[in-house]
């Protein structure tokens, strides 16, 4: 199946500062998902993303497509404690399947 | 609350054990999906709905599983002889379309 490699696999930061993280496949993807999970609850969806050099923004989350299509990226401005959470990527090509990252780590330390 | 639910949220079963999940998606929502997620790691495909119509299952999918949405609304997946190695959340989403799916809270199983 498909390899998602997201980077940071973890992240420890001060509140008030910036998130980047990052989402790289082996293959190409028609449409990329940002996907936020806490402990013992499902992943919630964020931010989707449908076409190569799309940026798109949900309050203090950007998150772009990459012109490869085969990268995408996410940024959290201004880290507040709430962000805290594990944050999935995922990637669907022509199918219905998508496939998921291996998750970031976000810690923010008050 | 419109939102994916599940149930049960927390399953602990004995090894050779058959257990059901159950998935009620989003209404006016035809698509819908399972996952499966271990510690650790993202969610993985199952299978994947299209109104009452299984349109596709993954590897993952041994025999030992199954899944139906018999009105095209909520859908149930069974387990039969549990292993350990089935230890893992089940996550159930839905979608309108093909791209943004959302994810109910996730059935915990433990197979002891």
């Amino acid at each position: 199946g498909q390899q998602l490699n997201q980077s940071p696999q973890s992240m420890f930061i001060q509140e008030g500062e910036d998130v980047s993280m990052n989402c790289t496949s082996s293959s190409i993807f028609n449409t990329w998902l940002w996907y936020k999970q806490e402990p013992g609850e499902g992943p919630v969806l964020l931010i989707a993303l449908y076409k190569a050099g799309e940026l798109t923004s949900n309050g203090r989350l950007t998150a772009q497509f990459g012109i490869t299509r085969k990268d995408s990226f996410l940024n959290i401005s201004a880290s507040i404690p709430s962000d805290v959470g594990i944050y999935f990527c995922a990637g669907q090509w022509n199918g219905n399947q998508f496939y998921f990252g291996t998750g970031t780590s976000l810690t923010v330390i008050p | 609350d419109t939102g994916v639910s599940q149930d049960p949220r927390h399953k602990i079963t004995k090894r050779g054990q058959n257990v059901t999940f159950r998935c009620d998606p989003i209404s006016e929502h035809n698509r819908l999906y399972w996952y499966r997620q271990t510690l650790g790691q993202g969610p993985e495909f199952l299978t994947y709905f299209q109104n009452e119509a299984q349109l596709e299952k993954s590897r993952l999918l041994s025999d030992r599983f199954s899944a139906e949405r018999p009105k095209g609304s909520f859908s149930t997946l069974e387990i039969q002889r549990t292993e350990q190695g089935d230890s893992a959340m089940y996550l159930c989403a839905s979608s309108a379309d093909r791209a943004r799916q959302f994810f109910g809270p996730g059935t915990r199983l433990t197979v002891l």
